[in-house]
């Protein structure tokens, strides 16, 4: 268990709706970072945010958008949902710092019909 | 943007022998990530590394930050069927991580 909890783990919708999956960091990580795993490929970098700023962005479409929460949970907003959202969608957080590492949740499989 | 390289991208090998996969990049990185995947799952970590020329091990795996502070090695020794998955690398150059696309492993019995 990595303390890296995501819901839901599961989540069926159709094209043109919003879906909103939630991150809980592990205690006392301040980074939050999302990421989108289509099937099959690699780790796609969408967001990252520190103590509820915006640090840095990746590949996140419009259509998508993220925040992070006083109490530090973050939540990735995606609307307008099409058949290539389908994805699985990784949260992950870490300690402030160079040498601090990377805990990844258990990742939401979203799938768009 | 930084991009890493991980070779190879897939292997199958037999159960029992030793495996060994690199990540490169054309950048200096301060911290190396070895991640394992299995499928449907999180990433999970499996080894740190923070300084040039260090190696750890976890078990059967061995990494190794490479001296030039651009490569990094994972070996894998007498493997199991459970090795299976998707082995990722990831670099840290600064605050943020860069991630390689994976070498997927197949062990046969």
């Amino acid at each position: 268990d990595s303390g890296v909890t995501q819901t839901p783990k599961h989540l069926i919708t159709a094209t043109g709706q919003r879906v909103t999956l939630r991150c809980s960091p592990r205690s006392g990580d301040l980074s939050v970072y999302w990421y989108q795993q289509s099937l099959d490929q690699g780790l796609q970098f969408l967001i990252q945010y520190y103590n509820g700023e915006e640090r840095a962005k990746g590949n996140i479409l419009e259509r998508f958008s993220a925040q992070q929460f006083p109490d530090l949970h973050s939540e990735l907003n995606l609307s307008s949902l099409e058949l290539g959202d389908s994805a699985l969608y990784f949260c992950a957080s870490s300690v402030e710092g160079t040498n601090g590492e990377l805990f990844f949740g258990e990742g939401s499989r979203l799938t768009v019909l | 943007g930084q991009q890493l390289n991980q070779s190879p991208q897939s292997m199958f090998i037999q159960e029992g022998e030793d495996v060994s996969m690199n990540c490169t990049s054309s950048s200096i990185f301060n911290t190396w990530l070895w991640y394992k995947q299995d499928p449907g799952e999180g990433p999970v970590l499996l080894i740190a590394l923070y300084k040039a020329g260090e190696l750890t091990s976890n078990g059967r795996l061995t990494a190794q930050f490479g001296i030039t502070r651009k490569d990094s090695f994972l070996n894998i020794s007498a493997s199991i069927p459970s090795d299976v998955g998707i082995y990722f690398c990831a670099g840290r150059p600064g605050q943020n991580f860069v991630f390689g696309p994976g070498t997927r492993l197949s062990v046969l019995p």
